[in-house]
């Protein structure tokens, strides 16, 4: 089993609505978890940050944590075409405190 | 300086060259992480660093790859007698660990091309 695991997609969405990403991961102790958006050719960039279960808003995203579930997702409300871009779930190991990266979710935004 | 900082961003170089990129960290910042890039793919973690010592080196890397980070400021990547399999973006990113919590902000990257 990866350690972080993504959707690769690429998931369409029309303008206007609701994109929601989802990752999972493997390690029971992991605590802090991460959401970066990547666009083509350039590095990835921060966006969300989550440590406790439940949901945390910044704008017009929400990540979602639940450690039971080993489950992270991120919401994004009102989608605009320049949300287009890869969005790469990262976990912070608990035995080791590395960052590991998912693949990424490719998403697509439809004018 | 705010910011996470490459160098070079760009690095062609013949298959069996040696080539060495440098990142430079947020001011501040203890933790340095190298991570590999392809295309379709996640950032892959390489190697990281709390202030000069080196935690880990991942299992999957091989002996042609070292990194240093003297004085547990600015770090270094070298990649000796390059393959084309070494051809990727690579990305350094810093974060302040203060016991968990760590966000880590990733520079610019240097993309390698090797021929």
């Amino acid at each position: 089993q990866k350690e972080v695991e993504q959707n690769s997609g690429p998931l369409s969405v029309p303008e206007g609505a609701i994109a929601s990403l989802n990752c999972t991961y493997s390690d029971r102790g992991s605590q802090s978890f991460f959401w970066y958006r990547q666009y083509s050719g350039k590095s990835p960039e921060l966006i969300m940050s989550i440590y406790s279960n439940g949901d945390k808003e910044d704008g017009r995203f929400t990540a979602q944590l639940n450690k039971a579930s080993q489950y992270v997702s991120l919401l994004i409300r009102d989608s605009q075409p320049s949300d287009s871009a890869t969005y790469l779930c990262a976990a912070v190991m608990n035995r080791d405190d590395k960052i590991i990266f998912g693949k990424g979710t490719r998403l697509h935004i439809l004018p | 300086d705010t910011g996470v900082s490459q160098d070079p961003r760009h690095k062609i170089t013949k298959r069996g060259q040696n080539v060495t990129f440098r990142c430079d960290p947020i001011s501040e910042h203890n933790r340095l992480y190298w991570y590999r890039q392809t295309l379709g793919q996640g950032p892959e973690f390489l190697t990281y660093f709390q202030n000069e010592a080196q935690l880990e080196k991942s299992r999957l890397l091989s002996d042609r790859f070292s990194a240093e980070r003297p004085k547990g400021s600015f770090s270094t990547l070298e990649i000796q007698r390059t393959e084309q399999g070494d051809s990727a973006m690579y990305l350094c990113a810093s974060s302040l660990d203060q016991g968990g919590w760590t966000e880590a902000f990733f520079g610019q990257g240097t993309r390698l091309t090797v021929v």
